[in-house]
């Protein structure tokens, strides 16, 4: 059973610039949520798609955005890059449909800001 | 709101001793899960055990035990016969009834370094 899938693994970007990232969850998932981490804020929410809807969103501005399609594979976008974008995204994917169960994590993207 | 605590930056443990990484929560919901996720260098989070808050046993994978203490709101990994593979950042981790399935709030980590 193949896992989660984020790409590209590592990117470099330039301020005000824009990025998207890619996660295909695990096959049958529903379920795609987004963490950005980084060393002085460590792991925060950013959104969970359910179904191709946002399903939940944390406090981050709406430069950052994202969206889930038919297949369950997710995007996410941010616009006018910062250098406090710098850090590791990562996708989690779940079945979304009862919350005992645990979230199976991507490798992450580990976004450069210059 | 939710709130994990994990007091311990660093650790070290040698090769085949069992080690213990502390993690308090807190939340007014009587309803939660708690995580506990293993993360190397190469980024990914791995899982490694789940209690939930009605659960009358504590929870156990293998080398990975969780001491659930409910009263005192804490949720400590026990990791025994420490091995070199176990070197990375442990993180604990919460999910409550206010939240959506998928949003887990993290504590900052403890690293673990295992020596020989």
């Amino acid at each position: 059973k193949a896992g989660v899938t984020q790409t590209p693994r590592y990117l470099i970007k330039t301020r005000g610039q824009q990025v998207t990232l890619s996660c295909s969850p695990i096959s049958g998932h529903r379920s795609v949520s987004w963490y950005q981490q980084t060393p002085g804020q460590g792991l925060q929410f950013l959104f969970e798609y359910f179904s191709e809807t946002q399903r939940n969103k944390g406090n981050f501005p709406g430069r950052f955005s994202g969206r889930q399609f038919s297949n369950s594979r997710s995007e996410m976008n941010v616009s006018t890059l910062e250098l406090g974008d710098s850090a590791l995204y990562l996708c989690a994917s779940s079945s979304g449909t009862g919350w005992s169960g645990e979230l199976f994590f991507g490798e992450g993207s580990r976004l450069t800001v210059l | 709101a939710q709130k994990i605590t994990q007091t311990q930056p660093g650790m070290f443990v040698q090769e085949k001793e069992a080690v213990t990484l502390d993690c308090t929560y807190d939340t007014s919901d009587p309803s939660y899960g708690l995580f506990w996720y293993k993360q190397p260098s190469s980024g990914e989070m791995i899982f490694l055990i789940y209690q939930g808050s009605y659960d009358q046993q504590n929870a156990t994978e293998g080398r990975y035990s969780l001491n659930f203490q409910k009263a005192r709101k804490s949720a400590n990994l026990v990791i025994s016969a420490s091995q070199l593979g176990d070197s990375a950042m442990y993180f604990c981790a919460m999910r409550d009834g206010t939240g959506t399935a998928s949003k887990l709030t993290f504590g900052t980590g403890t690293r673990l370094q295992v020596t020989l």
